[in-house]
Protein backbone atom coordinates (compact mmCIF):
# COMPACT_ATOMS: atom_id res chain seq x y z
CA UNK A 1 0.00 0.00 0.00
CA UNK A 2 0.67 3.56 -0.80
CA UNK A 3 1.60 5.54 2.68
CA UNK A 4 0.72 8.98 2.52
CA UNK A 5 2.70 10.86 5.24
CA UNK A 6 1.11 14.69 6.31
CA UNK A 7 2.95 17.56 7.78
CA UNK A 8 2.94 18.93 9.94
CA UNK A 9 0.87 17.16 12.89
CA UNK A 10 -0.68 20.55 13.68
CA UNK A 11 -0.88 23.90 12.57
CA UNK A 12 -1.38 27.06 14.93
CA UNK A 13 -2.30 30.23 12.49
CA UNK A 14 -4.25 33.21 12.81
CA UNK A 15 -7.29 34.39 10.95
CA UNK A 16 -5.48 36.20 7.38
CA UNK A 17 -2.70 34.05 7.79
CA UNK A 18 -1.07 31.72 4.86
CA UNK A 19 -1.21 27.61 6.06
CA UNK A 20 0.72 25.09 3.61
CA UNK A 21 0.37 21.53 4.32
CA UNK A 22 1.98 18.72 3.04
CA UNK A 23 1.42 15.57 1.83
CA UNK A 24 4.48 12.93 1.01
CA UNK A 25 3.75 9.51 -0.70
CA UNK A 26 5.92 6.24 -0.22
CA UNK A 27 5.86 5.68 -3.98
CA UNK A 28 4.92 7.73 -6.99
CA UNK A 29 1.11 7.98 -7.14
CA UNK A 30 0.26 7.18 -10.85
CA UNK A 31 -0.76 10.37 -12.55
CA UNK A 32 -1.09 12.39 -9.93
CA UNK A 33 -4.39 10.74 -8.31
CA UNK A 34 -4.37 12.77 -5.43
CA UNK A 35 -7.44 14.22 -3.15
CA UNK A 36 -7.85 16.59 -0.25
CA UNK A 37 -10.45 17.00 1.92
CA UNK A 38 -11.49 19.01 5.32
CA UNK A 39 -13.14 17.45 8.05
CA UNK A 40 -14.48 19.54 11.04
CA UNK A 41 -15.62 17.61 14.13
CA UNK A 42 -19.02 16.35 13.33
CA UNK A 43 -19.85 17.21 9.92
CA UNK A 44 -19.21 15.52 6.96
CA UNK A 45 -15.93 15.49 5.45
CA UNK A 46 -15.81 17.52 2.33
CA UNK A 47 -14.05 17.51 -1.07
CA UNK A 48 -11.78 20.09 -1.66
CA UNK A 49 -9.28 18.79 -4.34
CA UNK A 50 -8.59 16.14 -6.63
CA UNK A 51 -6.22 15.76 -9.59
CA UNK A 52 -3.39 16.96 -7.23
CA UNK A 53 -4.83 20.36 -8.65
CA UNK A 54 -8.28 20.86 -9.35
CA UNK A 55 -10.52 22.64 -7.28
CA UNK A 56 -13.74 20.14 -6.64
CA UNK A 57 -17.35 22.54 -7.21
CA UNK A 58 -17.93 25.13 -4.55
CA UNK A 59 -14.36 25.44 -3.32
CA UNK A 60 -13.22 29.00 -2.65
CA UNK A 61 -10.08 30.04 -4.84
CA UNK A 62 -8.30 30.13 -1.55
CA UNK A 63 -8.00 26.46 -1.53
CA UNK A 64 -5.29 25.82 -3.77
CA UNK A 65 -3.29 22.12 -4.80
CA UNK A 66 0.09 21.73 -6.16
CA UNK A 67 2.22 19.15 -6.47
CA UNK A 68 3.28 15.52 -8.67
CA UNK A 69 5.33 12.10 -7.85
CA UNK A 70 5.60 11.96 -4.45
CA UNK A 71 5.03 15.48 -2.90
CA UNK A 72 1.98 17.25 -2.86
CA UNK A 73 0.94 20.56 -0.95
CA UNK A 74 -2.30 21.98 -0.30
CA UNK A 75 -1.95 26.02 0.25
CA UNK A 76 -5.30 28.06 2.31
CA UNK A 77 -3.75 31.31 1.04
CA UNK A 78 -5.45 33.12 3.43
CA UNK A 79 -7.30 31.36 6.38
CA UNK A 80 -11.14 32.23 7.39
CA UNK A 81 -12.64 31.21 10.37
CA UNK A 82 -14.55 28.39 8.82
CA UNK A 83 -10.92 26.78 7.55
CA UNK A 84 -9.76 25.47 10.74
CA UNK A 85 -9.83 21.82 10.58
CA UNK A 86 -8.53 18.76 9.63
CA UNK A 87 -7.07 18.11 6.73
CA UNK A 88 -6.21 14.95 4.80
CA UNK A 89 -5.06 13.50 1.70
CA UNK A 90 -5.94 10.56 -0.01
CA UNK A 91 -4.11 9.12 -3.20
CA UNK A 92 -6.45 7.15 -5.61
CA UNK A 93 -3.73 5.59 -8.58
CA UNK A 94 -3.44 2.22 -6.55
CA UNK A 95 -6.39 -0.01 -6.34
CA UNK A 96 -5.30 0.68 -2.54
CA UNK A 97 -7.23 3.66 -2.05
CA UNK A 98 -5.46 5.36 0.85
CA UNK A 99 -5.62 7.95 3.38
CA UNK A 100 -2.83 10.64 5.25
CA UNK A 101 -3.04 10.75 8.88
CA UNK A 102 -4.41 14.81 8.89
CA UNK A 103 -3.08 18.11 9.28
CA UNK A 104 -4.89 19.77 12.02
CA UNK A 105 -5.02 23.43 11.19
CA UNK A 106 -5.46 25.71 14.73
CA UNK A 107 -6.51 29.15 16.04
CA UNK A 108 -3.50 30.22 17.15
CA UNK B 1 -27.98 18.98 -3.39
CA UNK B 2 -26.02 15.55 -3.10
CA UNK B 3 -26.66 14.48 0.21
CA UNK B 4 -25.96 11.35 2.13
CA UNK B 5 -27.10 10.13 5.72
CA UNK B 6 -25.53 7.28 7.52
CA UNK B 7 -27.76 5.54 10.51
CA UNK B 8 -27.61 2.07 12.48
CA UNK B 9 -24.57 2.74 14.85
CA UNK B 10 -24.61 1.44 18.28
CA UNK B 11 -22.26 -0.17 21.08
CA UNK B 12 -22.06 -4.08 20.17
CA UNK B 13 -20.17 -6.66 21.79
CA UNK B 14 -16.92 -8.67 20.27
CA UNK B 15 -18.11 -11.14 17.91
CA UNK B 16 -21.28 -9.86 17.51
CA UNK B 17 -23.21 -8.31 14.58
CA UNK B 18 -24.35 -5.03 13.58
CA UNK B 19 -25.76 -3.30 10.21
CA UNK B 20 -25.51 0.12 9.50
CA UNK B 21 -27.40 2.21 6.35
CA UNK B 22 -27.20 4.67 4.15
CA UNK B 23 -29.08 6.89 2.79
CA UNK B 24 -28.47 10.03 -0.46
CA UNK B 25 -30.43 12.03 -2.57
CA UNK B 26 -30.12 14.47 -4.81
CA UNK B 27 -28.33 12.59 -7.80
CA UNK B 28 -28.78 9.46 -9.75
CA UNK B 29 -28.32 7.61 -7.36
CA UNK B 30 -28.35 3.91 -9.43
CA UNK B 31 -25.64 5.30 -11.44
CA UNK B 32 -22.80 5.66 -8.97
CA UNK B 33 -20.49 3.41 -6.74
CA UNK B 34 -21.09 4.10 -3.01
CA UNK B 35 -18.30 3.46 -0.62
CA UNK B 36 -17.89 3.14 3.80
CA UNK B 37 -14.68 4.68 4.98
CA UNK B 38 -14.12 4.22 8.85
CA UNK B 39 -12.23 6.26 11.47
CA UNK B 40 -10.92 4.51 14.28
CA UNK B 41 -10.28 7.29 17.14
CA UNK B 42 -6.58 8.75 16.89
CA UNK B 43 -6.48 6.87 13.68
CA UNK B 44 -6.25 7.68 9.96
CA UNK B 45 -8.81 6.82 7.42
CA UNK B 46 -9.34 3.58 6.49
CA UNK B 47 -11.90 2.96 3.32
CA UNK B 48 -13.78 -0.23 3.89
CA UNK B 49 -16.05 -1.28 1.39
CA UNK B 50 -18.04 -0.26 -1.91
CA UNK B 51 -20.34 -1.61 -4.37
CA UNK B 52 -20.95 -0.49 -8.07
CA UNK B 53 -24.39 1.21 -8.87
CA UNK B 54 -26.38 -1.69 -10.13
CA UNK B 55 -24.90 -3.40 -7.33
CA UNK B 56 -23.52 -6.17 -9.43
CA UNK B 57 -20.15 -5.88 -8.21
CA UNK B 58 -18.56 -5.46 -4.44
CA UNK B 59 -15.19 -4.40 -3.12
CA UNK B 60 -13.61 -5.27 0.23
CA UNK B 61 -10.32 -3.96 2.05
CA UNK B 62 -8.58 -7.38 3.49
CA UNK B 63 -9.29 -5.99 6.81
CA UNK B 64 -12.78 -6.28 6.75
CA UNK B 65 -13.03 -9.83 4.01
CA UNK B 66 -15.32 -12.54 5.09
CA UNK B 67 -17.20 -10.57 7.61
CA UNK B 68 -18.59 -7.81 6.10
CA UNK B 69 -21.31 -7.56 3.41
CA UNK B 70 -22.39 -4.53 0.95
CA UNK B 71 -25.39 -4.40 -0.80
CA UNK B 72 -27.44 -1.58 -2.15
CA UNK B 73 -31.11 -0.94 -3.37
CA UNK B 74 -31.52 1.52 -5.73
CA UNK B 75 -35.32 1.49 -5.36
CA UNK B 76 -34.89 3.31 -1.82
CA UNK B 77 -31.60 4.85 -2.84
CA UNK B 78 -29.82 2.97 0.26
CA UNK B 79 -26.26 1.10 1.13
CA UNK B 80 -26.52 -1.46 3.46
CA UNK B 81 -23.10 -2.75 5.49
CA UNK B 82 -23.50 -5.74 7.41
CA UNK B 83 -20.90 -6.14 9.39
CA UNK B 84 -20.35 -10.02 11.35
CA UNK B 85 -17.65 -11.02 13.51
CA UNK B 86 -16.82 -7.60 14.53
CA UNK B 87 -13.78 -7.48 16.86
CA UNK B 88 -12.71 -4.07 19.15
CA UNK B 89 -10.43 -3.22 16.27
CA UNK B 90 -13.73 -2.29 13.98
CA UNK B 91 -14.33 0.70 16.80
CA UNK B 92 -14.73 3.69 14.55
CA UNK B 93 -16.48 6.63 12.87
CA UNK B 94 -18.15 4.60 9.60
CA UNK B 95 -18.94 7.42 6.77
CA UNK B 96 -20.84 6.41 3.83
CA UNK B 97 -19.73 8.38 0.74
CA UNK B 98 -20.16 8.42 -3.42
CA UNK B 99 -17.55 7.07 -4.26
CA UNK B 100 -16.46 8.59 -8.19
CA UNK B 101 -15.53 5.65 -10.20
CA UNK B 102 -13.28 4.25 -7.18
CA UNK B 103 -11.16 7.15 -6.99
CA UNK B 104 -12.14 9.82 -4.70
CA UNK B 105 -15.35 10.42 -2.64
CA UNK B 106 -17.81 13.47 -2.61
CA UNK B 107 -19.54 13.80 -0.67
CA UNK B 108 -20.10 12.24 2.43
CA UNK B 109 -22.25 12.25 5.11
CA UNK B 110 -21.71 12.79 8.92
CA UNK B 111 -20.69 9.19 9.94
CA UNK B 112 -22.18 6.89 12.29
CA UNK B 113 -20.32 5.24 15.64
CA UNK B 114 -19.33 1.83 15.92
CA UNK B 115 -18.49 0.89 19.34
CA UNK B 116 -17.46 -2.73 19.85
CA UNK B 117 -16.19 -3.82 23.42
Amino acid sequence: DIVLTQSPVSLSLSPGERATLSCRASQIIFSDYLAWYQHRPGQAPRLLIYGASTRAAGIPERFSGRGSGTDFTLTISRLEPDDFAVYFCQQYGSSDRTFGQGTKVEIK
Amino acid sequence: EAQIWESGGGLVQAGGSLKLSCTASGFTFSSYTMSWVRQAQGKGLEWVSGISGSGMTTYYADSVKGRFVISRDNSKNTVSLQMNNLGVDDTAIYFCAKDRAMEYFDPWGQGTLVTVS
